[in-house]
Order: structure tokens, then C-alpha cells, then sequence
């Protein structure tokens, strides 16, 4: 079946320093979303990400979509404390389904 | 805001029992999911539910488990018989339309078996 991994598993950085995490699919997706889940807290939808190659920033995140639809990253700028969390990406699988990624949790160091 | 609403937040069962776990979608949402996730690991799909039928499932939603819309509110995941697992959070979400839209996650139910 469908997979959505992402890397890496864990990431720790200092505050202000740069983070990304990437997302493959094994098949092409008609769109990508992106979530964040903050230690104990629930999914909240970042955004989506419908055409090939399509770049979208929101303050100091940035998100990707590739050429081929198969793989989009998410790049935050100067971290803060704020940032912490699990990073999810979720791709539609069939007709009524989201796969979410494996997920990237983002530990930032003050 | 409008908001997903999940009871109870956190339920501890014994093995073999049966729960039910309840969500109050956003109200007019269209479509409902059901998706788990066992501690520090991923969200993963069980059940998506639209016009008062079950859409898609996945594997892990075999016959121990179902999904009920009983009114105009509610939308429930019902455990027949709880097995050790099972333990995890239940997310409900909803949304709006289906494959292009924002998924709206209540802030789940904690399952522990006993």
C-alpha cells in the first residue's frame, strides 16, 4: 500500500538555527497537506500544497512541492521555542483517506 | 472558532470490554474520520464516514470496530471487545470537503486497557 516516510525522526537545534524535514510518498499525490502536533496536543492543519513545484511561505516557515508530486519539505527559519512539536505531512490515499508521514519531531534548544 | 469535540478525554477499561468513544463534528462538515495514534508514533487512518456510510477503511478496522452518525451530531467509534493494543489516543476529525480539504482534529480520546 501507500507509504508516506519522512526524515529525519528526531531533530534537536538550537534556537535560531535553521530546520527541514523532508516527505516521500511512494506514489504521486493530487496534493500535500501539513501539520503540526505540539507535545500532547492534537494535528493542526499548516497548509496545502496542490501543484507541481509549488513553493508557499507563511512567516518563517516555507513549504515545497516537487516536480514530480511524489515529495515536498518543510524548511522554518530561525527557530524558536514556539516550534516544538511533531511535524506531520499527509498525502490523500483513495477517495476518503489521508496518510499522514511518519513524522518529524522537532526539539528546540533555548 | 468552530471545534472538534471529543468525550471522553481520557478512558481506562479493562480488557474485553466494550467502549465507546463520541465526537461532535464541526456542524457543517461533511465528511468524518476516525485516525489513532499509540504513543510517539505516527496518525494513522482507521475510518472515514460520509452521507451515513462508511467511505473507506483501513486494516486495522476489522469487525471489532464501528462507526455510528446515531444523530444529526454525533459521530461515534464503538470497541466491541478491547484488547491490550488498543490502547492509544482517538482523534476525530472532520471536514468540510473531502480530498482537498483541511482535516479539523478534536483533541482526542486516551484509551488504556487493562
Amino acid at each position: 500500500g501507500q507509504q508516506v516516510m519522512q526524515i529525519p525522526q528526531y531533530q534537536h537545534v538550537q534556537e535560531g538555527e535553521d530546520f527541514t524535514t523532508y516527505c516521500n510518498s511512494s506514489t504521486t499525490l493530487s496534493n500535500i497537506q501539513w501539520y503540526k502536533q505540539r507535545p500532547g496536543g492534537h494535528p493542526v492543519f499548516l497548509i496545502q500544497l496542490v501543484k507541481s513545484g509549488e513553493v508557499k511561505k507563511q512567516k518563517r516557515l516555507t513549504f515545497q512541492f516537487g516536480e514530480a508530486k511524489k515529495n515536498s519539505s518543510l524548511h522554518i527559519t530561525a527557530t524558536q521555542t514556539t516550534d516544538v512539536g511533531t511535524y506531520f505531512c499527509a498525502g490523500p490515499s483513495g477517495t476518503y483517506k489521508y496518510i499522514f508521514g511518519t513524522g518529524t519531531r522537532l526539539k528546540v534548544l533555548a | 472558532e468552530p471545534e472538534v469535540t471529543q468525550t471522553p478525554s481520557h478512558q481506562v477499561t479493562q480488557m474485553g470490554q466494550e467502549v465507546i468513544l463520541r465526537c461532535v463534528p464541526i456542524s457543517n462538515h461533511l465528511y468524518f474520520y476516525w485516525y489513532r495514534q499509540i504513543l510517539g508514533q505516527k496518525v494513522e487512518f482507521l475510518v472515514s464516514f460520509y452521507n451515513n456510510e462508511i467511505s473507506e477503511k483501513s486494516e486495522i478496522f476489522d469487525d471489532q470496530f464501528s462507526v455510528e452518525r446515531p444523530d444529526g451530531s454525533n459521530f461515534t467509534l464503538k470497541i466491541r471487545s478491547t484488547k491490550l493494543e488498543d490502547s492509544a489516543m482517538y482523534f476525530c476529525a472532520s471536514s468540510l470537503i473531502g480530498m482537498a480539504g483541511e482535516l479539523f482534529f478534536g483533541e482526542g480520546s486516551r484509551l488504556t486497557v487493562l
